[in-house]
Order: C-alpha cells, then structure tokens, then sequence
C-alpha cells in the first residue's frame, strides 16, 4: 500500500492566489482528515470526513478554506483567496478506526 | 485540546540511554491513547496504542505506560538510537469518537 498520498509538496504562491491541495487516503479507509501544523500553534485538525461526509468543519478558519470529498478516495482543500498567515504544513489522514496514517504533508508557503 | 506553544519541550538523551517522555491528559472519559513520532519533513507515524482498560503495553523498544488516576501517559523508549530523534506527540480518543485530541509535542533529541 502506498499510504496516504498528499500533492504537491511543496507550493510557493503569492497573496490572494487561489490553492488547491489534493489528498488520497488509503484504499478501504473511511475516515478522512485535514490537519494544519504551524510552529505556533501545533497540529490543528481543520475538518474531518466520514463515508466521503463532512463531519466536524469546526477547525476551518474562515470562509477562505473549503474541503471536499466527492469520492472515497480523494479529497482537497482550497484556500482562496490565499494569505501570508496560512504558510503552513497541511496534513491529511486516513483512518478505518483508531489509527489514523498521515500524509507527507504538503509545505504552503504565500508570499 | 491542548494547544502547542511556540517552543517545544525538549529531551535530549545520549545514545544507548533510556528515554522516556510524558503526557498529561484533561479528559477523564478518554478511553484510547496513542503516541506518534514525527520526523523531521514527515507526517507524524504511529508508534503504539493503549485501550483505558490497560496500564502497560510494551512494543518493539517502547513502552506505554498509562496511570488515569492522574491522567498521565509516558512513552518509554529503550536504548535510545540517533534514529529516534523525532518530536513525538500523544493523541487520547473517548466514547467511540473518530477524532483524536492531539497533545502537545516532545522533541527528543539523541547525541550519539
């Protein structure tokens, strides 16, 4: 298995761009997270999917920040317009139960 | 959950020693713990978990020991490798909950 698979990796883009970052979890898992991790303020979770159905979206900023699961195995968070404070780690995770398996992460950084 | 401040506790450790990093916990009806290691670049990777039903549950080097009289997790690391050198974070669960809550991090520092 290839694990959960997060692009790009890396992404520089300039205020008030629009973002786009794609995750696809592991085959067979049904629960889906979006977590952002900053040296401030940690590991956030932003929103969290059940059979491919926003759960909690309790941790998503602002309106700027939506997600998306139109199918089992794939997701994406978008952030538009961008902005310098959302330069980030944003991690998604899979789980079936209790496990969760992260991501590599995608590095955001908006100038 | 607990909030990450701008600086880590850090545990630095000589090769071959003993490690061993600590968690408090607030939610008296969490029944599921997990310790996490985080690389460098990395997501954070599971390292082992522990039902509230247990005290102790050992892995391959590492140990999980929970007291939930003083809700207070510790990861026990033997003979510490430089590989090890991560920032390792404690997540509790409760009630069925798909959601964890993350602690905060330890970055464990091992000088060889």
């Amino acid at each position: 298995d290839a694990g959960v698979i997060q692009s790009p990796r890396h992404e520089v883009t300039e205020m008030g761009q629009e973002v786009t970052l794609r995750c696809k979890p592991i085959s067979g898992h049904n629960s889906l997270f979006w977590y952002r991790q900053t040296m401030m303020r940690g590991l956030e979770l932003l929103i969290y999917f059940n059979n491919n159905v926003p759960i909690d979206d309790s941790g998503m900023p602002e309106d700027r920040f939506s997600a998306k699961m139109p199918n089992a195995s794939f997701s994406t968070l978008k952030i538009q317009p961008s902005e310098p404070r959302d330069s980030a780690v944003y991690f998604c995770a899979s789980s079936s139960y209790n496990e969760q398996f992260f991501g590599p992460g995608t590095r955001l950084t908006v100038l | 959950g607990e909030s990450v401040g701008l600086h880590l506790p850090t545990l630095s450790v000589q090769e071959g020693d003993n490690s061993i990093i600590n968690c408090a916990y607030s939610n008296s009806a969490s029944d599921y713990f997990i310790w996490y290691k985080q690389e460098s670049g990395k997501g954070p990777q599971f390292i082992i978990d522990i039902r509230s039903n247990m005290d102790k549950r050992q892995g391959q080097r590492v140990t999980v020991l929970l007291n939930k009289t003083v809700k207070h997790l510790s990861l026990q690391i033997a003979a510490t490798q430089p590989g090890d050198s991560a920032v390792y974070f404690c997540a509790e669960k409760s009630g069925g909950s798909y959601i964890p809550t993350f602690g905060r991090g330890t970055s464990l520092i091992v000088h060889p």
